[in-house]
């Protein structure tokens, strides 16, 4: 089956510790996303790529880093700079970036800061 | 800056009941729009998307929407719903650098 896999599901880390979320698919995808979802404020977009070996920051980039070596993965590194990183974070693609085409989503991680 | 309103936090229903989520948005005579659903704890699905033509485009699970320019709105709509139908529901318009914003959501309660 096509589709977007995220891992962990859960994910637990200390202050002051980096953590890195994975994010996978197999659709062949030329672009991808990453989300920060918090209740009641919708989604909102961290870093994007729109092809490997590139990526751009999205609105809320700060705290954050991503590396897109392969086309099949983009994850994304929460870093000790992050001040408020307990959210649910979600991953998407595209077939390309041009923003008619429709996003595919995967499960979302949660990452909770203890 | 460009905004996508989602005016109800909540809604409840009862089941069998009609339903209406409004959404308005800011940007473009001519908008892409989306309707996405969210079951608690996973991602979001696409329920349908308007790009231009008929104004009423049907999606999955039968849901529907009406594009109205004249109100900037872009409201889902369901003749009956199903308990099934309890989720967050989330409008997204893609804006000037194609970059989808998405309202803040509407969480649809269901009732027996």
């Amino acid at each position: 089956d096509g589709g977007i896999t995220q891992s962990p599901k859960y994910l637990f880390r200390k202050e002051g510790q980096n953590v890195t979320l994975s994010c996978e698919q197999n659709l062949n995808h030329d672009a991808m996303y990453w989300y920060r979802q918090d209740p009641g404020q919708g989604l909102r977009l961290i870093y994007y790529s729109q092809i490997v070996n590139d990526f751009q920051k999205g609105d809320i980039a700060e705290g954050y880093s991503v590396s897109r070596e392969k086309k099949e993965s983009f994850p994304l590194t929460v870093t000790s700079a992050q001040k408020n990183p307990t959210a649910f974070y979600l991953c998407a693609s595209s077939i390309t970036s041009g923003g008619i085409n429709e996003q595919f989503f995967g499960p979302g991680t949660r990452l909770t800061v203890l | 800056a460009q905004s996508v309103t989602q005016p109800d936090i909540h809604i409840t229903v009862s089941e069998g009941a009609s339903l209406e989520l409004r959404c308005n948005y800011s940007y473009g005579a001519t908008p892409y729009l989306f309707w996405y659903v969210q079951s608690p704890g996973q991602g979001l699905q696409l329920l349908l998307k308007y790009f231009s033509g008929d104004t009423l485009v049907q999606g999955i699970k039968g849901f529907e929407a009406e594009f109205k320019r004249s109100q900037s709105s872009f409201n889902l709509r369901k003749p009956s719903v199903h308990w099934s139908d309890a989720a967050e529901y989330f409008c997204a318009e893609v804006d000037s650098s194609y970059k989808l914003i998405f309202g803040s959501g509407t969480r649809l309660l269901v009732r027996p």
